[in-house]
């Protein structure tokens, strides 16, 4: 059973600040990684997709993936108030990208004005 | 061009009944997933349709079924409900590559 696993928070940081939200998985075989945001009462929005070890950088975003840890991370520079949503970690099987994901439960974000 | 599209928006059912959730993926994707998110936890895979057919399905019973129409389209069925099957159902459509969710569908059943 693939297993994803997330800090639940909340994680509370000020405006401008950088938020660090970290996600371990269980699968050593996984090849591509998701980071979704959740604002509160809405769906799931794609926000960062990684699939090479190292760091992939999308303007206030940065994905980072280490596959020998089993460890992906998000930062969010300069962070907003806007930024404040539960963000969730997804790993899909094996099969690919295409194929069911496994969340985490989630980390909530606050960043206070 | 539309995104994922899911009706109806809100349900409210008793245990007991039957419901049918409705998707429409986005123009160009031919696969459609289904997902419950239970209050404060992460989306739970129920099953994946492709070409029609279930291609793979999660730890759910079998009061739950679906089905894909040659346009893509999907519906989620929920027989015989109970309290535990309230929550937010979620559809998201692929291709080849990232699954985009559609707005959800709020589930509670009385």
């Amino acid at each position: 059973q693939k297993e994803v696993e997330q800090n639940s928070g909340p994680l509370s940081v000020p405006e401008g600040a950088i938020a660090s939200l970290n996600c371990t998985y269980s699968d050593r075989g996984s090849q591509s990684f998701f980071w979704y945001r959740q604002y509160s009462g809405k769906s799931p929005e794609l926000i960062m997709s990684i699939y090479s070890n190292g760091d992939k950088e999308d303007g206030r975003f940065t994905a980072q993936l280490n596959k020998a840890s089993q460890y992906v991370s998000l930062l969010i520079r300069d962070s907003q108030p806007s930024d404040s949503a539960t963000y969730l970690c997804a790993v899909p099987d094996s099969g690919g990208s295409n194929y069911k994901l496994t969340f985490g439960k989630g980390t909530l974000l606050t960043v206070n004005p | 061009d539309a995104g994922v599209t899911q009706s109806p928006t809100h349900l409210i059912k008793t245990r007991g009944q039957q419901v049918t959730l409705r998707c429409s993926p986005k123009s160009g994707h031919d696969t459609v997933s289904w997902y419950q998110q239970a209050l404060g936890q992460g989306p739970q895979f129920i099953f994946q349709y492709y070409e029609e057919e279930e291609r793979q399905r999660g730890n759910f019973p079998d009061r739950f079924s679906g089905h894909q129409f040659p346009n893509y389209s999907s519906e989620l069925n929920v027989n015989a409900l109970l309290l535990g099957d309230s929550a937010l159902y979620l559809c998201a459509s692929s291709s080849w590559e990232t699954q985009y969710f559609g707005p959800g569908t709020r589930l509670l059943v009385l």
